[in-house]
């Protein structure tokens, strides 16, 4: 089955400890993204990769850094530089075309630091 | 990229049409409208995207005006599962990234 994996499903952290969210897509997409979805709200951009070795930040990169070494991974690293890191965490991925991308998303990890 | 306005929450009774608005007055002519629903604590689903014309889909249809200042998403015979948050978007061209709202809740109710 091709799609997007996010593990784990809910990861419980102590305040003050890094902790690093997995994606991994066997779609050959060449852009992933990170979104952060808090209680009600829309989702808003943490960072987006559109091509392996490189990426960028997004709305709310602060407290958040990424690496994009496989075309396939695109962890996500909740640092401890991070204010408010309880939240839901989406990764998605998609082609890169110059006029539409449909972004397929993954089932997203709760995160609750305690 | 051009901002969308949703109402917060719509009902709509099992089997019936849901037909949920979004305005777009700011859009440019190369952006796309798209749209994506959310069921709870998932991930969001693709549903159906347009630049000018009509489309339909398994899911879907989307109506957009001529101007193409709004649009509407219409879910022809709605049933429980379609109960979600729906998130209407506006993209432009490569480079650009979506921008998601609080998007209308959707109950659909038997």
């Amino acid at each position: 089955d091709g799609g997007i994996t996010q593990s784990p499903k809910y990861l419980f952290r102590k305040e003050g400890q890094n902790v690093t969210l997995s994606c991994e897509q066997n779609l050959n997409h060449d852009a992933m993204y990170w979104y952060r979805q808090d209680p009600g709200q829309g989702l808003r951009l943490i960072y987006y990769s559109q091509i392996v070795n490189d990426f960028q930040k997004g709305d709310i990169a602060e407290g958040y850094s990424v690496s994009r070494e496989k075309k396939e991974s695109f962890p996500l690293t909740v640092t401890s530089a991070q204010k408010n890191p309880t939240a839901f965490y989406l990764c998605a991925s998609s082609i890169v075309h110059v006029s539409y991308n449909e972004q397929f998303f993954g089932p997203g990890t709760r995160l609750t630091v305690l | 990229d051009a901002k969308t306005t949703q109402p917060p929450s719509m009902d709509c009774a099992e089997g019936r049409a849901a037909n949920l608005p979004c305005n777009h007055s700011t859009i440019s002519g190369n952006e796309y409208v798209y749209w994506y629903r959310q069921i709870h604590s998932q991930g969001p689903q693709y549903i159906i995207h347009g630049l000018k014309n009509n489309e339909t889909n398994e899911m879907a249809s989307l109506i957009i005006t001529e101007d193409r200042k709004s649009s509407t998403l219409i879910l022809p015979h709605a049933t429980l599962r379609d109960t979600a948050v729906y998130y209407c978007i506006v993209r432009g061209n490569y480079g650009q990234n979506f921008v998601f709202g609080p998007g209308t809740r959707l109950s659909v109710l038997p």
